[in-house]
């Protein structure tokens, strides 16, 4: 069964301290993991795709990177309308359904 | 407004009753995914369609549980007899269903609160 692990569960930074979420997986076949935001009440908000080991994508403060066994979300400089969900999913070989883990709640303090 | 669209938002209903939620998807979309997500919790898989084919379903979609998508455009998800464990966030997606890796496109969800 495909399992996903997101650490910590909740962070609080200050604006500007860097840190980074890890995503630990367990997946036949990965074919691709997913980073989502999301906000209070709202559905997930896609940011990126990796598909294999070694891959990095980059979108503003965000930098997502990949390992065989797990992914960091990297933050640098946040800002308070950072403060999100995010989660992490990952795209079997065999079917269609996503796996998501339960998230890190990201808190950034002005 | 090209992105997902779900109604109600909210619903709220007494336990024993049916409710019915729907999904309209990006236009050009062929597959159509149903989760739900309680608080704390991520997304979990309930059911997909390509274009009008329901292909899988989760075990935690029970006999009370249906949904459809007529014709591969728009989504009903029915649940009947509600308990109060079905009280969750009901997210609806979308993808291309061009095949590989697809990004799923998410509508606000419907938030159902069983009393």
């Amino acid at each position: 069964e495909d399992q996903v692990t997101q650490s910590p569960e909740a962070l609080r930074l200050q604006e500007g301290e860097s840190s980074s979420l890890n995503c630990s997986y367990t997946v036949s076949g990965l074919r691709g993991l997913f980073w989502y935001r999301q906000d209070p009440g709202k559905g997930p908000e896609f940011l990126f795709t990796l598909y294999s080991a070694g891959e990095e994508k980059e979108k503003e403060r965000l930098k997502a990177t990949l390992t065989k066994k797990e992914s960091f979300l990297h933050i640098t400089a946040p800002k308070p309308e950072d403060s999100a969900t995010y989660l992490c999913a990952v795209h079997p070989g065999s079917n269609y359904k996503l796996t998501f883990g339960k998230g890190t709640l990201l808190t950034v303090n002005p | 407004d090209t992105g997902v669209s779900q109604n109600p938002r909210h619903k709220i209903t007494k336990r024993g009753q049916n409710v019915t939620f729907r999904c309209d998807p990006i236009s050009e979309h062929n597959r159509l995914y149903w989760y739900r997500q309680t608080l704390g919790q991520g997304p979990e898989f309930l059911t997909y369609f390509q274009n009008e084919a329901q292909l899988e379903k989760s075990r935690l979609l029970s006999d009370r549980f249906s949904a459809e998508r007529p014709k591969g455009s728009f989504s009903t998800l029915e649940i009947q007899r509600t308990e109060q464990g079905d009280s969750a966030m009901y997210l609806c997606a979308s993808s291309s269903g061009t095949g590989g890796v697809e990004k799923l496109f998410f509508g606000s969800g419907t938030q159902l609160s069983v009393l």
